[in-house]
């Protein structure tokens, strides 16, 4: 039962133009959205999240928006750089209670072209 | 501040045989959560700890144990090793829990022949 899902496993997309990775959530109870990217060999790095009271936000060249009627989440990357090649996880937490766990979709490899 | 450390990056065990797996999170954070990557999973989260304390466990078999230290420091430990161990297995701290970003370490990859 896949609770995060991110549809798309890659994404390419030209340098100087906008990338828009995808997620869709199952559990209502999820109240806490996070992007990560993932280089080869490396932990995940934190990106930007957003709070469920809130349907977007801006950090740079990063904008995470959230659907909550449709549990969607997107991550806009304008404008995208060869450096932001990499893959990006998609995560959720919440429920209430001590549920703090982290639930990942299986990420997009998003690959940037010069 | 130094991030999330953990030791050692790389392993190499054999079926049958147990590990232990070391994690330091950033200072000041008392929250320590391990996750299990694998190419066909993705990232599972495994058990988080929090002063000491199990608070949340995932769906890993007995084998997988953990423990947090008053240091904050975590061990976690996978007994009687099977080939689908194999995996990079990732530890992630944050201050507090809820609403906390979680920050991850680089990894330890473990290869089980």
């Amino acid at each position: 039962d896949q609770q995060v899902k991110q549809n798309s496993p890659s994404l390419s997309v030209q340098e100087g133009r906008i990338s828009i990775l995808n997620c869709d959530y199952t559990n209502s109870m999820f109240d806490y959205f996070l992007w990560y990217k993932k280089y080869p060999a490396e932990g995940p790095t934190f990106l930007i999240s957003i709070s469920s009271i809130k349907d977007k936000n801006e950090d740079g060249r990063f904008t995470v928006f959230l659907n909550k009627s449709a549990k969607h989440l997107s991550l806009h990357i304008v404008p995208s750089q060869p450096g932001d090649s990499a893959v990006y996880f998609c995560a959720a937490s919440g429920g209430g209670g001590s549920n703090y766990k982290l639930t990942f979709g299986k990420g997009t490899l998003l690959t940037v072209n010069p | 501040k130094a991030g999330v450390t953990q030791t050692p990056r790389y392993l190499i065990k054999t079926r049958g045989q147990q590990v232990t797996l070391s994690c330091s999170p950033i200072s000041g954070h008392r929250s320590v959560s391990w996750y299990q990557q694998t190419p066909g999973q993705g990232l599972q989260f495994l058990f988080e700890y929090f002063s000491e304390t199990q608070r949340n466990k995932g769906n890993f078999p007995g084998r997988f144990s953990g423990r947090q230290f008053s240091n904050s420091r975590s061990e976690m430990n996978v007994s009687t090793l099977e080939l689908g161990d194999s995996a990079l297995y990732l530890c992630a701290s944050s201050y507090l829990a809820g609403q906390e970003t979680q920050y991850f370490g680089p990894g330890t990859r473990l290869l089980v022949l």
